[in-house]
């Protein structure tokens, strides 16, 4: 199993709707994890980090954590056409300064 | 504001010559920085690890005298690019753990690089 695995769609969505995402991870990179968007030839920025089981809201988006099924989601309520950018999911280990493990990403779409 | 910042934005070199990027982080100390490299609509692969005052750490398959890291202090780490060719034209990002509580990486702008 690849470390940080993620559907790289694309994700179509109409404005409005809820966009989710998803991504699953080895135990290597199990301890925190970041949603980042990138826009076309920029720079990723951090949406949202999650460490504990359970939902982390802020905004319009909410983090899902599962340690169980090493499962993370991202989920965008009222998605707008300027959440259209790739998501990327990350996972980072427990010793040290590590680094992040990213996955493909998923791009997603908000059709206006 | 931004707390880590990439140098150049972009550049343009001819094969067989060399560029360097900086990272720096601004406003606090880095014993690591990361460097990440992403050719168009793929994710972002780690190619090494910069460690303040000593060798770096890079990745299977990256050459290390091709890609030559220094990180000389604790706010700056540089990427030189040697005998750059075509294939390396990418975009290069870096990235510095905050040394703060908390587990934030902070990323910089990014770099690109095209090889002509």
């Amino acid at each position: 199993q690849k470390e940080v695995e993620q559907n790289s769609g694309p994700l179509s969505v109409p404005e409005g709707a809820i966009a989710s995402l998803n991504c699953t991870y080895s135990d290597r990179v199990s301890q925190s994890f970041f949603w980042y968007r990138q826009y076309s030839g920029k720079s990723p920025e951090l949406i949202m980090s999650i460490y504990s089981n359970g939902d982390k809201e802020d905004g319009r988006f909410t983090a899902q954590l599962n340690k169980a099924s090493q499962y993370v989601s991202l989920l965008i309520r009222d998605s707008q056409p300027s959440d259209s950018a790739t998501y990327l999911c990350a996972g980072r280990g427990l010793a040290g300064n590590t680094p992040l493990v990213f996955g493909k990403g998923t791009r997603l779409s908000v059709i206006a | 504001g931004a707390v880590v910042s990439q140098h150049p934005s972009w550049v343009i070199c001819k094969s067989g010559t060399s560029v360097k990027i900086e990272c720096r982080s601004l406003d606090f100390q880095a014993t690591t920085m990361f460097w990440y490299r992403q050719f168009p609509k793929q994710s972002l692969m780690l190619m090494a690890t910069s460690n303040e005052g000593s060798k770096a750490t890079y990745e299977q398959g990256v050459e290390k005298d091709k890609f030559l890291i220094n990180h000389a202090s604790l706010t700056l780490s540089t990427l030189t690019v040697t005998s750059a060719h075509p294939e390396d034209s990418s975009f290069y990002i870096c990235s510095v753990p905050w040394a703060g509580a908390g587990n934030t990486i902070y990323f910089g702008e990014g770099s690109w690089l095209t090889v002509v």
